[in-house]
């Protein structure tokens, strides 16, 4: 499976877009971004996952790059509750969903 | 969504003693469950896959007879603790597929003395 970089940390103010980076330059064709947070203390959530197109839901925006090698995550309006640990995932298609987890980037957000 | 749950949300036991450790799928099957875990200020690292009505297949490195799991039915998989000792505190997840994304259960903080 491919692996992902993203930057240790990064910071937003409450109520701004967070965007938040993801390099996967070595992704193969079968495999989707997944993008996953935890806060603290509690199991990991699901936030949203794509393969070639940009992809929205109720929580966020993924934008994957024409070449695929990377991807930003972007969460509209912040707000405290978003501050979390978040993961970029590369999942191989019929994996069973299979996660191999990195470091994540911790995102806080400040009021 | 979906709703994975975890039993005991945490717990405390002696060096030495068993801890049995329940993830139930409440709203959907699984035949197969993921077993994580997570120590103070890391990434979650897999542990185990546990298959219905087979045996569980072990991540390199980890102990099989050590982290016994059971997965006897199609909502319940069990991970035992057995014979404990401080290095094994930490947080145990689980998670069950849907459709295209895992759900993770809340966690187990177990911390051993």
């Amino acid at each position: 499976d491919a692996k992902t970089t993203q930057p240790p940390s990064m910071d937003c103010a409450e109520g701004r877009a967070a965007n938040l980076p993801c390099n996967h330059s070595t992704i193969s064709g079968n495999e989707y971004v997944y993008w996953y947070r935890q806060i603290h203390s509690q199991g990991p959530q699901y936030i949203i996952h794509g393969l070639k197109n940009n992809e929205t839901n109720e929580m966020a925006s993924l934008i994957i790059t024409e070449d695929r090698k990377s991807s930003t995550l972007i969460l509209p309006h912040a707000t405290l509750r978003d501050t979390a640990v978040y993961y970029c995932i590369a999942v191989r298609v019929n994996s069973n969903y299979q996660l191999i987890w990195g470091a994540g980037t911790k995102l806080i957000i400040k009021p | 969504g979906a709703v994975v749950s975890q039993h005991p949300s945490w717990v405390i036991c002696k060096s030495g003693t068993s801890v049995k450790i329940e993830c139930r799928s409440l709203d959907f099957q699984a035949t197969t469950m993921f077993w994580y875990r997570q120590f103070p200020k890391q990434s979650l690292m897999l542990m185990a896959t546990s298959n219905e009505g087979s045996k569980a297949t072990y991540e390199q490195g980890v102990e099989k007879d050590k982290f016994l799991i059971n997965h006897a039915s199609l909502t319940l998989s069990t991970l035992t603790v057995t014979s404990a000792h401080p290095e094994d505190s930490s947080f145990y997840i689980c998670s069950a597929p849907g459709a295209y994304e895992q759900y993770f259960g809340p966690g187990t903080r177990l911390t051993v003395t």
